[in-house]
């Protein structure tokens, strides 16, 4: 079984929602990860947290605000979203030390619908 | 050039066939490689990661090569289980730098 736990499994929300996706690790891991797949492309990272703080934006747009309480809790704020940002969303960790980073854990992921 | 580059397939194999998937890089100072599998509507899982000297996990094989920027995966006796989405993933400097592949689909045929 997965040691990173997403909520909700599926999302439906219209343009001018707000909502809230939420990632839990299970593993004592230190860095975590949101990521979009969307049909047909590439894994895109969207951002990283390293012990808490955000380490990388890969120029998300602004309508997608992360947060990231502790080491184990991530977040991704969503609002006032696009139809083209219906896409599977995945959160992932890792273990980093001296200056690498072991394999990724997903978790199942988000589906999200945006009307 | 795309920093890791796959060839999408599909690749259609017969039960038992053995088929192989290559992947590129361009950033010569990767340093760690792995291949993820990803089933339809699922998340990527962790597949085997690759050692320079080559490694093996039962009917997979992963080798790399540095010199020519490559890594591949070759899996023998495909089965229908094998039916699946192969992503090949790039580290680079760190934690920031994880790079996925567009990834091979595979189906496996009876």
């Amino acid at each position: 079984e997965t040691g990173v736990t997403q909520t909700p499994r599926h999302l439906v929300m219209g343009m001018t929602n707000k909502k809230s996706l939420k990632c839990e690790q299970h593993l004592g891991h230190n860095a975590m990860y949101w990521y979009k797949q969307s049909a047909k492309k590439p894994l895109e990272l969207m951002f990283v947290y390293n012990f808490k703080e955000q380490t990388e934006n890969n120029s998300v747009p602004s309508r997608f605000s992360p947060e990231c309480p502790n080491s184990s809790h991530l977040f991704l704020h969503l609002h006032t979203l696009q139809p083209e940002d219906s896409a599977l969303y995945l959160c992932a960790s890792s273990q980093y030390k001296q200056g690498n980073t072991g394999e990724l854990f997903f978790g199942e992921g988000s589906r999200l619908t945006v009307l | 050039r795309k920093e890791v580059e796959q060839d999408p397939g599909p690749f259609n194999v017969p039960e038992g066939a053995t088929v192989a998937f290559n992947c590129t890089y361009s950033n010569s100072a990767s340093q760690s490689f792995f291949w993820y599998r990803q089933d339809c509507r699922k998340e990527p899982k962790l597949l085997m990661s690759v050692y320079s000297s080559g490694n093996e996990d039962g009917r997979f094989t992963a080798q790399l090569n540095r010199a020519s920027q490559y890594i591949s995966l070759l899996i023998r006796d495909s089965k229908l289980s094998d039916s699946a989405t192969y992503l090949c993933v790039v580290l680079s400097g760190g934690y920031q730098k994880v790079t996925f592949g567009t990834g091979t689909k595979l189906q496996v045929i009876p």
